[in-house]
C-alpha cells in the first residue's frame, strides 16, 4: 500500500528556513497531488500546498509568500520549504496524497508526521 | 478560530450513538463542496474516515455514516467502543479563501 514518510530537522532557528522531505513508496509521485499539511501542538489542521509532478503547485494563501513546494521524481520524494519562521510554525508536519486537485479533494494517506520546533 | 465549526467535545457509552456536526457557510459547505471527516487516534496521523459526504474510504466500518445538509454536515457513529476514543476532524473547500479548510476537531470520550 502507499505509504508516505516525513524527514527533516526537529529544530529550527527563529527567521530561517524549515526544510522537510516526504518519501513516497508504494506509488509512483507521477501520479496524484501531494499535500502539506500541519498542526501546532494541541490544535487543529492547517493545510499548506499542494505539488504536482509536472511541478504545478498551490499554496495557502496564509502561507504563499513563505512557502515553496517542490517534486523530485527520480526519488520519488517532494519536499516542503518555510522561510523566515517565528514560534507560530511550531507544528507537527504531514505529508499527504489527493487522488483529485479540484476543491473536493481529501487527503489519504498521511505520513505519520514530524515535529518541528521553531527556537533558538 | 476554525472557518469549520465543531463542538470542542461530546461523549457517550459504549453501544450508543453520537454525532459530531460540522458548521460552515455559504463560501464553503453552503457553497456545495464536499465534507470530509478524519480519525486522529492519540499520538497517530490523522486517518480518512468519510470522503465526499457520505462515502467511506475501504476498510472503515458502516458504524461511521456522513450527511450533509445546507451549511452543516454530521458524522455519525453507531455501536460506540472504546477504540473510537480520538478526536475528529471535518474538512471542505472554502472558496473566500481559496484553501482546503478544516474544522477545528471534536474530542470524542467513549465514558
Amino acid at each position: 500500500q502507499v505509504q508516505l514518510q516525513e524527514s527533516g530537522p526537529g529544530l529550527v532557528k527563529p527567521s530561517e528556513t524549515l526544510s522537510l522531505t516526504c518519501t513516497v513508496s508504494g506509488a509512483s509521485i507521477s501520479s496524484y497531488y501531494w499535500h502539506w499539511i500541519r498542526q501546532p501542538p494541541g490544535n487543529g489542521l492547517e493545510w499548506v500546498g499542494f505539488i504536482y509532478y509536472s511541478g504545478n503547485t498551490n499554496y495557502n494563501p496564509s502561507l504563499k509568500s513563505r512557502v515553496t513546494i517542490s517534486v523530485d521524481t527520480s526519488k520519488n520524494q517532494f519536499s516542503l520549504k518555510l522561510t523566515s519562521v517565528t514560534a507560530a510554525d511550531t507544528a507537527v508536519y504531514y505529508c499527504a496524497r489527493s487522488t483529485t486537485v479540484t476543491w473536493n479533494r481529501w487527503f489519504d494517506p498521511w505520513g505519520q508526521g514530524i515535529l518541528v520546533t521553531v527556537s533558538s | 478560530q476554525s472557518v469549520l465549526t465543531q463542538p470542542p467535545s461530546v461523549s457517550g457509552a459504549p453501544g450508543q450513538r453520537v454525532t459530531i456536526s460540522c458548521t460552515g457557510s455559504s463560501s464553503n459547505i453552503g457553497a456545495g463542496y464536499d465534507v470530509h471527516w478524519y480519525q486522529q487516534l492519540p499520538g497517530t496521523a490523522p486517518k480518512a474516515l468519510i470522503y465526499g459526504n457520505t462515502n467511506r474510504p475501504s476498510g472503515v466500518p458502516d458504524r461511521f455514516s456522513g450527511s450533509k445538509s445546507g451549511t452543516s454536515a454530521s458524522l455519525a457513529i453507531t455501536g460506540l467502543q472504546t477504540e473510537d476514543e480520538a478526536d475528529y476532524y471535518c474538512q471542505s473547500y472554502d472558496s473566500s479563501l481559496s484553501a482546503s479548510v478544516f474544522g477545528g476537531g471534536t474530542k470524542l470520550t467513549v465514558l
